[in-house]
């Protein structure tokens, strides 16, 4: 079993709707991470939990909820989104918030599209 | 606050011919130094990372990369690439010993052809 798991793979959802991303984490590790992929962008950080409290919030906008039930699962609660936030969104695990270095293991993402 | 520049959107290269991807960075404090690679349809993987010591530093698959401070980069080679190697690398860094945010460059998309 992949060490991070995201589902679903491929979402597709209208204006109106209200949707979650799920994230769960095998690897012990303590924090988690929200990551936004637009083409042509560099990645963009967008929420981090360690041990179930949110340590950052990147300025996103309130459409976007995380929820951290536990430190092996991340959910991401999405409701009336725009277009503009079709994108492939990847969620991240690390053993602590990068002190001594220790490197994201990323999840396969889940590729949203906003009708 | 710290910023990465990869100067290469895509690099095209034949197979077995060796491979540099550039990275540059600009930071006002000490950095640790990761290279990730994106395979289609795929999570980002960790090729490699510099911490501190030796500034060459070897990775997965037979990557690596040396860090030079002065020119503030760190650069990606592999003397000899496969088909395989066909993906997109991502170059990023974070303030050593402190918070981890990773800030990422753009990326570099490597096409292998044989």
């Amino acid at each position: 079993e992949t060490g991070v798991t995201q589902t679903p793979r491929h979402l597709v959802m209208g204006m109106t709707n209200k949707k979650s991303l799920k994230c769960e984490q095998h690897l012990g590790h303590n924090a988690m991470y929200w990551y936004k992929q637009s083409a042509k962008k560099p990645l963009e950080l967008m929420f981090v939990y360690n041990f179930k409290e949110q340590t950052e919030n990147n300025s996103v906008p309130s459409r976007f909820s995380p929820e951290c039930p536990n430190s092996s699962h991340l959910f991401l609660h999405l409701h009336t989104l725009q277009p503009e936030d079709s994108a492939l969104y990847l969620c991240a695990s690390s053993q602590d918030l990068g002190q001594k270095g220790s490197p994201l293991h990323f999840g396969n993402g889940t590729r949203l599209t906003v009708t | 606050a710290q910023s990465v520049t990869q100067l290469d959107s895509q690099v095209p290269v034949f197979e077995e011919a060796p491979v540099e991807l550039r990275c540059n960075y600009s930071s006002s404090v000490s950095v640790y130094l990761f290279w990730y690679v994106q395979y289609p349809n795929q999570g980002l993987q960790l090729l490699l990372k510099y911490l501190s010591g030796s500034t060459l530093v070897k990775g997965i698959n037979g990557f690596e990369a040396e860090f030079n401070k002065s020119q503030t980069s760190f650069h990606l080679r592999k003397p000899s690439v496969h088909i395989s190697d066909t993906a997109e690398y991502f170059c990023a860094v974070t303030p050593r010993g402190g918070f981890q945010k990773l800030v990422f460059g753009t990326g570099t998309r490597l096409l292998v052809s044989p």
